[in-house]
């Protein structure tokens, strides 16, 4: 199975400012056929489904605002949420999609400093 | 729009068996591959299962392998999961989601509002 481990597992930001979350496999999930690499970052409240931020690492999901951002490929990747703002307080996933059994990382609780 | 709507959900003895529903409205139920995740309280969530657009084919986490089976009445429009040997480690809000609609990719992108499950004697 794919193991995703994130980091930091908490993380306090200012209103205004960045936060930078990691998230490693212990393979990769960069598919050869299409260079695409199969990982997702969602963003869950307390009370609510999660909602799917990012897919293909770097691939806005609908509806969702700019200052959401996905980069890396193969084992490492970073989910970047500028311009903080006390809506964006919830817990963070990433998730690969690369092969079943699916798995998420651990989760990183973004509260604001 | 699309909607899911679980339900089932409620309090079960260790061992015991218990079966999820989740009504699926707003697509076409035959298109899409349909997944159960779960929400353990205070903990992460955790992939349970997928199920192709057709219903032929299933995989499972190595949690639950076995001991669960998702399954899809197409003419109900309804994604089932039957949970059987349930164990404590299973207590956890049940969500069911759909494969999105306009990429090319299994994760899931639609997402019900989840029914909760405790295990306890």
């Amino acid at each position: 199975d794919i193991v995703m481990t994130q980091s930091p597992d908490s993380l306090a930001v200012s209103l205004g400012g960045r936060a930078t979350i990691n998230c490693k496999s212990s393979q990769s999930v960069l598919h050869s056929s299409n260079y695409k690499n199969y990982l997702a970052w969602y963003q869950h409240k307390p009370g609510q489904p999660p909602k799917v931020l990012i897919y293909w690492a770097s691939t806005r999901g609908s509806g969702v605002p700019d200052r959401f951002s996905g980069s890396g490929s193969g084992t490492d990747f970073t989910l970047t949420i500028s311009r903080l703002q006390a809506e964006d307080v919830a817990v963070y996933y990433c998730h690969q999609y690369f092969t079943t059994p699916y798995t998420f990382g651990q989760g990183t609780n973004l509260e604001i400093k | 729009q699309v909607q899911l709507v679980e339900s089932g959900g409620g309090v079960v003895q260790p061992g015991r068996s218990l079966r999820l529903s989740c009504a699926a409205s707003g697509f076409t139920f035959t298109s899409y591959g349909m997944h159960w995740v779960r929400h353990v309280p205070g903990k992460g969530l955790e992939w349970v299962a997928l199920i192709s657009h057709d219903g032929n084919s299933e995989w499972y986490a190595d949690s639950v392998k076995g001991r669960f089976t998702i399954s899809k009445d197409s003419p109900q429009n309804t994604l089932y999961l039957q949970m059987n040997s349930l164990r404590i480690e299973d207590t956890a809000v049940y969500y069911c989601a759909k494969k999105p609609t306009s990429v090319d990719a299994m994760f899931p992108a639609d997402w019900g509002q989840g029914t909760l499950v405790t295990v306890s004697s």
